[in-house]
């Protein structure tokens, strides 16, 4: 069955401070990875997308790790700010045609001060 | 970049009316949109899969004549909850796919629309 798994499910660090979360998927077959941060009560916005042969994108402070062998994913966040307190998703496309996107339930971190 | 607008972004209605929600795509042509749900804590689960000029295709469990959806042009799609009731109370996303080269895509989602049925 075509999962992806997230954790922790919640976390809370201070402000500055770095942070890793953690993404396993049992897709196959496996397209493209992708980490999504959603606002609360907003839509899910895209932060990276990794294909089976990249093994790390970054976007300003986020850093993706993609290790397709053991099929685990790390998304971290460097320096953390308060505006990055949102959920953070990752999504697995599960066929070669990338069409169908398998959702994990996505780690809500909170950065207070 | 490519932009999806959706509307309204909350709502509420009483038991038994039906609600529209909009989703445009603003500054591309969105041949395929998809319509989720989420519930709270809860991961996005997909209800329908919507290409422009065709019917609509939903996924197992989601019934069809509750949760109308039309996808007439290339930048709107409409998906109308009919006959609302309280359980129908949740948060609706729709996303669209965009093309970024001949052979690669990604997915823009809209804003969300919170339904509150009461």
């Amino acid at each position: 069955k075509n999962q992806v798994e997230q954790s922790p499910q919640s976390l809370i660090i201070l402000e500055g401070k770095n942070c890793t979360l953690q993404c396993n998927y049992t897709v196959s077959p496996f397209s493209n990875l992708r980490w999504y941060k959603q606002d609360t009560g907003r839509g899910p916005v895209s932060l990276t997308i990794m294909t089976f042969s990249e093994n790390t994108k970054s976007n300003g402070r986020y850093t993706a790790t993609l290790d397709a062998d053991t099929k685990q994913s790390s998304l971290h966040i460097t320096a953390s700010q308060l505006s990055d307190s949102a959920s953070y998703i990752c999504v697995v496309s599960a066929s070669q045609a990338g069409t169908a996107l398998i959702f994990g339930k996505g780690t809500t971190l909170s950065v207070s001060s | 970049g490519a932009v999806v607008s959706q509307h309204p972004s909350w709502v509420i209605c009483k038991s038994g009316t039906s609600v529209k929600i909009e989703c445009r795509s603003l500054d591309f042509q969105a041949t395929t949109m998809f319509w989720y749900r989420q519930f709270p804590k809860q991961s996005l689960m997909l209800m329908a899969t919507s290409n422009e000029g065709s019917k609509a295709t939903y996924e197992q469990g989601v019934e069809k004549d509750k949760f109308l959806i039309n996808h007439a042009s290339l930048t709107l799609s409409t998906l109308t909850v009919t006959s609302a009731h309280p359980e129908d109370s949740s948060f609706y996303i729709c996303s669209a796919r965009v093309w970024t080269g001949p052979s690669n895509y990604g997915y823009t989602f809209g804003s969300g629309t919170r339904l509150t049925v009461v």
